[in-house]
């Protein structure tokens, strides 16, 4: 069965203070990975998708990288902005285009 | 770009009522996705319609049905509500060709 593990549940973290959080995965054939960042009380919104191990993407201060075991997100000298709870999911080649499999997430607080 | 909609934004419903819940998908998405996100988890895939059909279904009863109009909206509606049913309910467009999936802000629904 495909599974999503994201480590840690929680992180927090000091203005500046770097870190990278993890997505482990098993699926049957990944079709792709991504990473959604979401405020409280709001919807996911879309950051990264990955699709072959060894891709890598950036945007501001996030980078994604992919492993055929598990993803990464780095955040570099965060800012109180960027916390919120960072979603990881998984879309296997089996399944119906629209159906993605997240994980529960990595909860990240930056204080100033 | 409209963005994904999402109404209401709050329900409270008593168990055993029935619910609709309502998105308006993203101008130019065909496919739309909803699903289920209990407190502290990810999003649990409920099914997706793309073209007014259904054509992928997690695991969810059958008492969890929805539908896709013409012009891209879709409802989602539940029966027999139980106690458990209580989650913030996610709906998400995409489009084959970007190969995005946009989520709307979700409801909240109580089942008291």
């Amino acid at each position: 069965e495909d599974q999503v593990t994201q480590s840690p549940e929680a992180l927090r973290l000091q203005e500046g203070e770097s870190s990278s959080l993890n997505c482990s995965y098993t699926v049957s054939g990944l079709r792709g990975l991504f990473w959604y960042r979401q405020d409280p009380g709001k919807g996911p919104e879309f950051l990264f998708t990955l699709y072959s191990a060894g891709e890598e993407k950036e945007k501001e201060r996030l980078k994604a990288t992919l492993t055929k075991k598990e993803s990464f997100l780095h955040i570099t000298a965060p800012k109180p902005e960027d916390s919120a709870t960072y979603l990881c999911a998984v879309q296997a080649r089996e399944d119906s285009w629209g159906k993605l499999q997240f994980g529960a997430g990595t909860q990240v607080v930056v204080t100033p | 770009e409209t963005g994904v909609t999402q109404s209401p934004t709050h329900l409270i419903k008593t168990r055993g009522q029935q619910v609709t819940l309502r998105c308006s998908s993203q101008s130019g998405h065909n496919t739309v996705s909803w699903y289920q996100q209990a407190l502290g988890q990810g999003p649990q895939f409920i099914f997706q319609y793309y073209r007014e059909e259904e054509n992928g279904r997690g695991n969810f009863p059958p008492r969890f049905s929805g539908l896709q109009f013409p012009n891209y909206s879709s409802e989602l509606n539940v029966n027999a509500l139980e106690l458990d049913d209580s989650a913030l309910y996610l709906c998400a467009s995409g489009n084959r060709v970007d190969y995005g999936y946009t989520f709307g802000s979700g409801t909240r629904l109580t089942v008291v």
